[in-house]
């Protein structure tokens, strides 16, 4: 299909690992946004990448987190250093600009054991 | 800072029943607000969407008026059916630009036959 997809759909590691989540957004699509869904907090904005302008990573909750987009199309996100805080399922959305709706992928639902 | 409280949930309707879900947030300046809704296995859709205040937003039956001078965004449908059974959040973006967007905690809303 032609909506924004993500993977893996579920990861599952032990405390302390590195992991990497992939968003590919619409295609044509200048903005991308990643927002993580966790039971204590709620849906939150993480980072907001457009065109090639610099980030917005204010919504990082740590230095832990980073992410970045690659020819204005792919991005990934990183967590190192997993802690058991970090489980949650992180969304991506993009959309055609930044007044224009967001469309989500499905998430990747993030387990730490 | 900007924030979004919504009715707390879950919500039990029988079909045919009205519904409201009350939304009021706190935002400088004159924000954008949306409604999303997440149907079970599915991704975060937009329903509907206000820009400025007094504007009517409406989707599949579902309507929600901008109301500056309540700060509020309720959401309303006359009718509600099994198939509307889902989670809803109610959201604003108030950065000029880019949707960064603000959630509310969300309510889920199950509709027996």
């Amino acid at each position: 299909g032609a909506g924004v997809s993500q993977s893996p759909s579920n990861k599952v590691t032990e405390k302390g690992k590195d992991v990497e989540l992939r968003c590919d957004p619409i295609s044509g699509h200048t903005a991308l946004y990643w927002y993580r869904q966790s039971l204590g907090q709620g849906l939150e904005f993480l980072i907001y990448f457009q065109g090639n302008s610099a980030p917005d990573k204010s919504g990082l909750p740590s230095d832990r987190f980073s992410a970045e987009r690659t020819g204005g199309s792919v991005s990934t996100l990183t967590i190192q250093r997993t802690q058991q805080e970090d489980s949650a399922v992180y969304l991506c959305a993009s959309s055609s600009n930044p007044n224009q709706p967001q469309h989500f992928g499905d998430g990747t639902r993030l387990s730490i054991l | 800072g900007n924030s979004v409280t919504q009715m707390e949930g879950p919500v039990t309707l029988s079909e045919e029943a009205f519904l409201t879900i009350n939304c009021t947030y706190t935002a400088t300046g004159y924000p954008s607000l949306f409604w999303y809704v997440q149907y079970p296995g599915e991704g975060l859709q937009l329903l509907l969407k206000a820009t400025k205040a007094d504007d009517k937003g409406s989707n599949k039956g579902f309507e929600a008026t901008y109301r500056k001078e309540t700060t509020s965004f309720h959401l309303e449908k006359g009718s509600v059916q099994v198939s509307d059974s889902a989670v809803y959040f109610c959201a604003l973006s108030a950065v000029q630009g880019a949707q960064k967007l603000v959630f509310g905690q969300g309510t889920r809303l199950t509709i027996n036959p």
